[in-house]
């Protein structure tokens, strides 16, 4: 059980145009989920921490106009990379924390963005 | 805020060598403290974990023992395989809080 997929896996767009990554649990409904940035060779950092059906609580120094995320249900979250620019490609990963759980957060695979 | 060092790779070891991947942590009271693993293509899992002081999270033969005198959760196997080669974070949660601070990652690469 407690199984997170992201779609895409991988995404490759134009400068300028807008990108969306699909966070779901598959088997459990999560109350909050995260999103994190990872960099080549760098550990995960902590973009936005989202709860269903409320805004995202944002970490300091990311732009929450350019990552758009919404939270409409308990199985889904969505990011969306607006006007992405190349310095957007990065990996991004979602998390998701068990509705009545405590602290385990279980991972997607992650998804590959690369703006051209 | 809250901080986690963790040992820099990248490690290299024989199989069947033993391993230490140290981790040391800076946090406010008694924060839970974690270690993922994230194998070639796949998203993180988590290894072992460990919620209060002097407790040890165990699996697959890797074990970690939450050291508050030393502010430390270094991760240990006896014997390691091939099959044990990954990226392995270190992490933690502030008390009362959800949300994981990582530490920079170590690369494992085991050889036959």
């Amino acid at each position: 059980g407690a199984v997170v997929s992201q779609h895409p896996s991988r995404v490759i767009c134009k400068s300028g145009t807008s990108v969306k990554i699909e966070c779901r649990s598959l088997d459990f409904q999560a109350t909050t989920m995260f999103w994190y940035r990872q960099f080549p060779k760098k550990s995960l950092m902590l973009m936005a921490t989202s709860n269903e059906g409320s805004k995202a609580t944002y970490e300091q120094g990311v732009e929450k106009d350019k990552f758009l995320i919404n939270h409409a249900s308990l199985t889904l979250s969505t990011l969306t990379v607006t006007s992405a620019h190349p310095e957007d490609s990065s990996f991004y990963i979602c998390s998701a924390n068990r509705a009545g759980g405590r602290e385990t957060q279980y991972f997607g695979p992650g998804t590959r963005l690369l703006v051209l | 805020g809250d901080s986690v060092t963790q040992m820099e790779g990248p490690v290299t070891l024989s199989e069947e060598a033993c391993l230490t991947i140290n981790c040391t942590y800076t946090a406010t009271g008694y924060p839970s403290l974690f270690w993922y693993v994230q194998y070639p293509g796949e998203g993180l899992q988590l290894l072992l974990k460990a919620t209060k002081a002097d407790d040890k999270g165990s699996n697959k033969g890797f074990e970690a023992t939450y050291r508050k005198e030393t502010t430390s959760f270094h991760l240990e196997k006896g014997s390691v395989q091939v099959s044990d080669s990954a990226v392995y974070f270190c992490a933690l949660s502030g008390a009362g809080a959800q949300k994981l601070v990582f530490g920079q990652g170590t690369r494992l690469t085991i050889n036959p």
